[in-house]
């Protein structure tokens, strides 16, 4: 069983705001990672580690952190959005790393 | 442009070995904290094992520790998994992953393959 908790499910109005939750206790100590991942293709990263996103990924993106619970939040949701998000931090030794199961984001 | 390529996937029977390659290109392998990811088909994804800039540091998950090994020849700009004593539960899409810099050593995989089936099976 993964030591990260994602919802298996959420889904969105067009252009509306949806947070995706991440839980584990080793996210009090660790940062965490974001991934998309759209059907056939490979992950992508988002975020990490307080709103360190790479060139292309649009702003509408952010992470937050607070005790065990990691989150990532599409602002403005597009239909592109649409997508499996899956975090990444270390486990709770610190010597491995461990994705969630993944979370399926529905644009409605 | 900046890309990692896998290769060495396929079919192989329980108790068999496979050979994975990553090839780097657009950026300097030597530079990156490198990770194997797999994915079984539908499922989540899972951490496989990783290997510092310099070769000289690796790390796996337990369900691979003792049959997987990971390595890599930077003057090449590849990566490799060596798969053995495969398993029917190790049949997945393998991805390999570039992770942070020499002094970021558990940095985010901010750039993966397309993948590379495993499919082991009698």
């Amino acid at each position: 069983s993964s030591e990260l908790t994602q919802d298996p499910a959420v889904s969105v109005a067009l252009g509306q705001t949806v947070r995706i939750t991440c839980q584990g206790d080793s996210l009090r100590m660790y940062y965490a990672s974001w991934y998309q991942q759209k059907p056939g293709q490979a992950p992508v990263f988002v975020i990490y580690g307080g709103n360190i996103r790479p060139s292309g990924v649009p702003d509408r993106f952010s992470d937050s952190s607070s005790g065990n619970t990691a989150s990532l939040t599409i602002t403005g949701a597009q239909a592109e959005d649409e997508a499996d998000y899956y975090c990444c931090s270390r486990d709770s030794t610190g010597n491995h790393y461990v994705f969630g199961a993944g979370t399926k984001v529905t644009v409605l | 442009e900046v890309q990692l390529v896998e290769s060495g996937g396929g079919l192989v029977q329980p108790g068999g070995s496979l050979r994975l390659s990553c090839a780097a290109s657009g950026f300097t392998l030597s530079s990156y904290w490198m990770h194997w990811v797999r994915q079984t088909p539908g499922k989540g994804l899972l951490w496989v094992a990783r290997i510092k800039t310099d070769g000289t540091t690796t790390g796996y998950a337990d369900s691979v520790k003792g049959r997987f090994t990971i390595s890599r020849d930077n003057a090449k700009n590849t990566l490799f998994l060596q798969m053995d004593s495969l398993r029917v539960e190790d049949t997945a899409v393998y991805y390999c992953g570039r992770g942070g810099g020499e002094f970021l050593e558990w940095g985010p995989f901010d750039l993966w393959g397309q993948g590379t089936m495993v499919t082991v099976s009698s």
